[in-house]
């Protein structure tokens, strides 16, 4: 089975720029995750999607974070404006259901300078 | 909160050592339990899970028991290869999926 996918692969800009991650999951995982790895760090959830609706998005920073998933498939994630401690790897995941772990992409690495 | 707490890294052996990967978690409930292996410069990839008390998970010669009664799922190898050479982390769900928490890592070093 494909994988999930995410683009870009890295991203570099500016702080109080504005930029947006995709994420294409697995087909058939209705649950799709955000996480955020900041370097030497575990990924920290910024928000859950169960279809296209949120389950969990106590992490994410709303004053600058939103994420949508459309139509219950692909999803993006934005950040605007941008901090420079917002560098850092951002990981899709889907999973078909509870139990059996998640499937994560390659990330997209963001570098706000 | 659910809470996963690992060994300090980075750890460093030689090839066909004997590798312990400690990892020790808080949570409510009967959590499932992962390893999740990231390789240089790769995304996350799921190594082994468990999902009830006393399941052995295994995979590439890796194995890890979830304990309920220490609260513990270590990861072990009995003879490691260079090529192990990544970062593990611990992770748990609950029953649902829900509340996936992640530990901090640890990172393997494997010499020649």
């Amino acid at each position: 089975e494909a994988g999930v996918a995410q683009s870009p692969r890295y991203k570099i800009i500016e702080k109080r720029q504005s930029v947006a991650f995709w994420c294409n999951p697995i087909s058939g995982h209705a649950t799709l995750y955000w996480y955020q790895q900041i370097l030497g760090q575990g990924p920290k959830l910024l928000i859950q999607f169960q279809n296209n609706g949120v389950v969990d998005d106590s992490q994410l920073p709303k004053d600058r974070f939103s994420a949508e998933r459309l139509k219950g498939v692909d999803s993006t994630l934005k950040i605007q404006p941008a901090k420079l401690e917002d560098s850092a790897v951002y990981l899709c995941a889907s999973s078909f259901g509870a139990n059996y772990g998640y499937t994560f992409g390659s990330g997209t690495r963001l570098t706000v300078v | 909160g659910d809470s996963v707490t690992q060994m300090e890294g980075p750890v460093t052996l030689s090839e066909e050592a004997f590798l312990t990967i400690n990892c020790t978690y808080t949570a409510t409930g009967y959590p499932s339990l992962f390893w999740y292996v990231q390789y240089p410069g790769e995304g996350l990839q799921l190594l082994l899970k468990a999902t009830k008390a006393d399941d052995k998970g295994s995979n590439k010669g890796f194995e890890a028991t979830y304990r309920k009664e220490t609260t513990s799922f270590h990861l072990e190898k009995g003879s490691v290869q260079v090529s192990d050479s990544a970062v593990y982390f611990c992770a748990l769900s609950g029953y649902y999926g829900q509340n996936f928490v992640f530990g901090p890592g640890t990172r393997l070093s494997v010499l020649p």
